[in-house]
C-alpha cells in the first residue's frame, strides 16, 4: 500500500493563479519530497524537505511540513500552462547507514493550468 | 550529463511471454531502484541495489519478477510468464548519497510502459 495520499486528486486553475496541493502520510519520516510527472515522462524531482524543517522555498515553489499532523503542502505561485502535470509527494523512513531509501509515493494530484 | 535511460520505452507482450527491461543509471550512482506504476497511481517500490548487491527486494510482487545488476551499473528487470496484471510503467531511479546534506535524491528514467495482452 502507498504511504501518502494527495488532496485534491485533480485541480484545474487559470494561468497566473496559485495552486495548492496537500499530502498526508502515515508513519514517521526522514524526509518528504515532491515530484512532478508530465504525461508519458518520468518523474522530476522538485524539492526535498527534511523532517526537522517546517518550510522550504525553491523558485515559485513553497513546501511546508507539519510532522505532528503528518502532512505537507506544495504551493505553486503564478502558475503557468507548463506546470500542467501530476504532482506526487514521496516519503522515506530512512534506512540509516546507506542513506539510500526507497520512496513511498502518494496517489498524486493532477494539475491542469488553463492558458 | 546524461540522465537515467531505460529501454525499451514501450513493450507489448503476449500473456505468458518473458520480458526484460533495461535501466542505465547515471554514471557513478551507487544506488538503483525499480518502481512499478499502475495507471492513475503513484509508483510503488519493487527492489533496490547498492552497487551489485540487491539489498531489498521486498516489493517484488511474485517470484516471476527478477532483477539483477551484475556489474553495479546497468540493471535488468525480468518478468517471466507475464500476466495482464503486470501491465504498468516500470520506472528506474538512481541516486547517490550526499554527505553534505545527508540526503540522496533519486533521479528517474522515463520508464518502460509494458502492456500484456
Amino acid at each position: 500500500s502507498q504511504q501518502g495520499e494527495e488532496d485534491p486528486q485533480a485541480l484545474s486553475i487559470q494561468e497566473g493563479e496559485n495552486a495548492t496541493m496537500n499530502c498526508s502520510y502515515k508513519t514517521s519520516i526522514n524526509n518528504l519530497q515532491w515530484y512532478r510527472q508530465n504525461s508519458g515522462r518520468g518523474l522530476v524531482h522538485l524539492i526535498l524537505i527534511r523532517s526537522n524543517e517546517r518550510e522550504k522555498h525553491s523558485g515559485r515553489l513553497r513546501v511546508t511540513l507539519d510532522t505532528s499532523k503528518k502532512s505537507s503542502s506544495l504551493l505553486i505561485t503564478a502558475s503557468r500552462a507548463a506546470d500542467t502535470a501530476s504532482y506526487f509527494c514521496a516519503t522515506d523512513a530512512g534506512f540509516g547507514q546507506t542513506g539510500a531509501n526507497n520512496l513511498f509515493f502518494g496517489t498524486g494530484t493532477r494539475l491542469t493550468v488553463i492558458p | 550529463g546524461a540522465g537515467v535511460s531505460q529501454s525499451p520505452r514501450y513493450k507489448v507482450a503476449k500473456r505468458g511471454q518473458d520480458v526484460a527491461l533495461r535501466c542505465d543509471p547515471i554514471s557513478g550512482h551507487v544506488s538503483l531502484f525499480w518502481y512499478q506504476q499502475a495507471l492513475g497511481q503513484g509508483p510503488e517500490f519493487l527492489t533496490y541495489f547498492q552497487n551489485e548487491a540487491q539489498l531489498d527486494k521486498s516489493g517484488l510482487p511474485s517470484d516471476r519478477f527478477f532483477a539483477e545488476r551484475p556489474e553495479g551499473s546497468v540493471s535488468t528487470l525480468k518478468i517471466q510468464r507475464t500476466q495482464q496484471e503486470d501491465s504498468a510503467v516500470y520506472l528506474c531511479a538512481s541516486s547517490f548519497w550526499d554527505p553534505v546534506t545527508s540526503t540522496d535524491t533519486q533521479y528517474f528514467g522515463p520508464g518502460t510502459r509494458l502492456t500484456v495482452l
